[in-house]
């Protein structure tokens, strides 16, 4: 079975640029969640989905930070414009059903350089 | 100050050695999640714990989740250079929602 898919896995950019990252969760799992890494901070939820839904975009650090799902099969993390700061790898994950009853399971992440 | 403390931050075994990793909230732990890094991937999922005194293995690793549900800990017995990455462990630590509070991570190597 294939696992999310994220793409693309690097991506560097210069400092005002826009940038979108993807996300193809496994099939049928009907939440999505999108972290960041860095060294400093460790691992963050950004926002979660429910059935294509955001439920909790608390950890959007800021404005310049959206994400979508249009459909289930499909979700966009988009940075604009982006700053070094947004230098991080950033993950994907789906689940099938709540937390508790089963547990996330991630992609490979993107590593976005701002420079 | 981190919600979720990972003990040791790093660890250098032997090839054959056994090793435990901890975690520790201050906070009750409603579900308590192990999972596995190497570098440039993502995470595995290797255990999860939800009730106090839980434990499960799987292969050589055995998760466990104390009776006050605020400690857990994974061990590897018979290290092998497999078992070399980044653990992780992701809590609950809310009850009822669905986001997940990550420890620091402990970085393990194995050496032959």
């Amino acid at each position: 079975d294939a696992g999310v898919i994220q793409s693309p896995r690097h991506e560097v950019t210069e400092m005002g640029q826009e940038v979108t990252l993807r996300c193809k969760p496994i099939s049928g799992h009907d939440y999505l969640f999108w972290y960041r890494q860095t060294m400093m901070r460790g691992l963050e939820l950004l926002i979660y989905f429910n059935n294509n839904v955001p439920i909790d975009d608390s950890g959007m650090p800021e404005d310049r930070f959206s994400a979508k799902m249009p459909n289930a099969s499909f979700s966009t993390l988009k940075i604009q414009p982006s700053e070094p700061r947004d230098s991080a790898v950033y993950f994907c994950a789906s689940s099938l059903g709540v937390l508790g009853n089963q547990p996330q399971h991630f992609g490979d992440g993107t590593r976005l350089s701002i420079l | 100050s981190q919600e979720l403390e990972q003990s040791p931050q790093s660890l250098i075994v032997q090839e054959g050695k056994n090793l435990t990793i901890n975690c520790t909230s201050s906070k009750t732990l409603y579900g308590l999640y192990w999972y596995k890094q190497k570098y440039g991937e993502g995470l595995i999922f290797l255990m999860m714990l939800q009730k106090g005194g839980e434990e499960k293995s799987h292969e050589k690793i055995t998760a466990k989740l104390d009776e006050k549900k605020q400690q857990s800990s994974l061990h590897i017995t018979a290290s092998q250079p497999s078992h070399a990455g980044i653990y992780l462990c992701g809590a609950d630590l809310r009850g009822g929602g669905n986001k997940l509070t990550f420890g620091t991570g402990t970085q393990l190597k194995v050496e032959l």
